[in-house]
C-alpha cells in the first residue's frame, strides 16, 4: 500500500481480555517495528522484524506481549490478559532496510483497557 | 545510559519569530540523530536527519558532539509549524530509536 496501515485505529477492551493489533507495512519494506507511546511520553521500542523473524524483541515488557510476521509482510501484535497499564498508542513503522534512514510510521492503534 | 532529553514540554512563539527546539542526548558511541514531527491528527513523520545535513520546511539541525546536542532551528516561525516535535537517536547503522518526550510548538498569530 501507499503507507503503513494499522487496524483498528481504536480498541477498547476489558481488563484481562486478549487483543490483537494489526500492521500492514509499505510493500517491499523488509524491516518492521512496533513502538508503544504512553501519554506524555515519546515512543518506546518494543520489537523489530527483519523479514519474518523477530530480530530484536528486547523491548517487549513481559511475556503477555507477543508479535508475529509469518509471511514477512503483515504483522500482528498480541497482548494477553490485558492490564490497565497497557493502555497506550501502539505504533507500527516500516523501512526499506534497517538502520539510519528513518522510518515510515502508521497512524497507530489507541488501546484503552478498562 | 542512552537517553534523549527535550527539556521543554511546550514552546510558544509568535509568527515570524525564530524557533529553537532543544534536544540533548547521552550515548556511548556514534549516534545518528533525527527529528520527527506530528501535526494535529496526522501520523508521526520524519522531518530531518543529521547525516543528510538538509533543510526541510526551513528547519535545520546541527549535531554538536561537544555539547551532545541536536537542536532544531528555524529563523521565522509559521503558524503551520505548530505541531509536536520529537528528537530521536539510534546507534550508527542500527534500527532502534530512543525518543525524547517531545516538545509541543505553538506558533501564535
Amino acid at each position: 500500500g501507499a503507507g503503513v496501515s494499522q487496524t483498528p485505529s481504536n480498541k477498547v477492551t476489558e481488563k484481562g481480555k486478549y487483543v490483537e493489533l494489526r500492521c500492514d507495512p509499505i510493500s517491499g519494506h523488509t524491516a518492521l517495528y512496533w513502538y508503544r507511546q504512553s501519554l506524555g511520553q515519546g515512543p518506546e521500542f518494543l520489537i523489530y522484524f527483519q523479514g519474518t523473524g523477530a530480530a530484536d524483541d528486547s523491548g517487549l515488557p513481559n511475556d503477555r506481549f507477543f508479535a508475529v510476521r509469518p509471511e514477512g509482510s503483515v504483522s500482528t501484535l498480541k497482548i494477553q490478559r490485558t492490564e490497565r497499564g497497557d493502555s497506550a498508542v501502539y505504533l507500527c513503522a516500516s523501512s526499506l532496510t534497517s538502520g539510519g534512514y528513518g522510518y515510515t510510521f502508521g497512524s497507530g492503534t489507541r488501546l484503552t483497557v478498562v | 545510559a542512552q537517553r534523549v532529553t527535550q527539556p521543554e514540554k511546550l514552546l510558544s512563539v509568535f509568527k515570524g519569530a525564530p524557533v529553537e527546539l532543544k534536544c540533548n542526548y547521552s550515548y556511548s558511541g556514534s549516534p545518528e540523530l533525527f527529528w520527527y514531527v506530528q501535526y494535529s491528527r496526522q501520523r508521526l513523520q520524519l522531518l530531518l536527519r543529521h547525516i543528510s545535513r538538509e533543510s526541510i520546511k526551513g528547519f535545520t539541525a546541527d549535531l554538536n558532539k561537544g555539547e551532545t546536542s541536536f537542536h532544531l532551528k528555524k529563523p521565522f516561525a509559521q503558524e503551520e509549524d505548530s505541531a509536536m516535535y520529537y528528537c530521536a537517536l539510534s546507534g550508527s547503522g542500527t534500527y532502534k530509536y530512543i525518543f525524547g518526550t517531545g516538545t509541543r510548538l505553538k506558533v501564535l498569530a
